[in-house]
């Protein structure tokens, strides 16, 4: 069974600074898909990026980006000029094609964008 | 727009009494999930369906059932509610239709106690 472990369950940071949250993950797979979701303070689960594992060129979204190292089987975040709203807890999440559409969740790190 | 609820929000039970959550999406979407998160273990997977009349049993589903009788709804259904059982729940859904890979989309959760 896959595995994906965060290493860091809390971190701060300055407002406009950046921060970047670690993602390892364990498969025995070629092709799957690593994602990053973002969890306010309301609860609501919002895709913040998505990465298909035969892309070797890193996706971005806005101040969104991530450092994909198949070899390494490493998936971090880097979040640019960080902005109050970016506080929330972030959550790295694996799909193989042996699960089907399944997602196997780390355990979050917990971000604070400090004032 | 089209989006995805629970309900209830928020729901105080006993033990051994039933209880069933409610999930409805108005995507048109083949799969849908139900995760449970508890603290310090990200979000498990409940149980989940790829379309009408198919469910499944994912990492934790001991307890819970579930039925898909249309392409909108997934409730899932504690049997016999257990303190353990207390948790946040989620629903998800994805089209379906590309394969493996599809982003999942999720609900706002339900917040379950059971006393």
């Amino acid at each position: 069974a896959q595995t994906v472990t965060q290493s860091q369950p809390e971190m701060s940071v300055q407002e406009a600074e950046t921060v970047t949250l670690s993602c390892t993950y364990d498969t025995s797979e070629n092709n799957y898909y690593l994602f990053w979701y973002k969890q306010p303070p309301s609860r609501q689960m919002i895709l913040v990026i998505r990465q298909e594992a035969y892309k070797q060129q890193n996706a971005t979204e806005n101040r969104f980006s991530v450092n994909f190292q198949k070899a390494a089987k490493s998936f971090s975040l880097k979040i640019s000029d960080s902005q109050l709203g970016d506080t929330a807890m972030y959550f790295c999440a694996f799909m193989g094609q042996a699960a089907g559409n399944k997602l196997t969740f780390g355990g979050g790190t917990r971000v604070l964008v400090k004032p | 727009d089209a989006e995805i609820t629970q309900s209830p929000r928020h729901k105080i039970t006993e033990t051994g009494r039933q209880v069933t959550l409610a999930c409805h999406q108005t995507w048109n979407h083949n799969n849908m999930f139900w995760y449970r998160q508890d603290l310090g273990h990200g979000l498990r997977l409940i149980h989940y369906s790829y379309g009408v009349h198919d469910t499944n049993k994912g990492e934790v589903s001991d307890g819970y059932s579930v039925s898909r009788s249309n392409t909108e709804d997934l409730p899932l259904t504690l049997e016999s509610a257990a303190s353990s059982q207390t948790s946040v729940y989620f629903c998800a859904s994805s089209e379906g239709l590309a394969g493996v890979g599809e982003t999942q989309y999720f609900g706002p959760g339900t917040r379950l106690l059971v006393l």
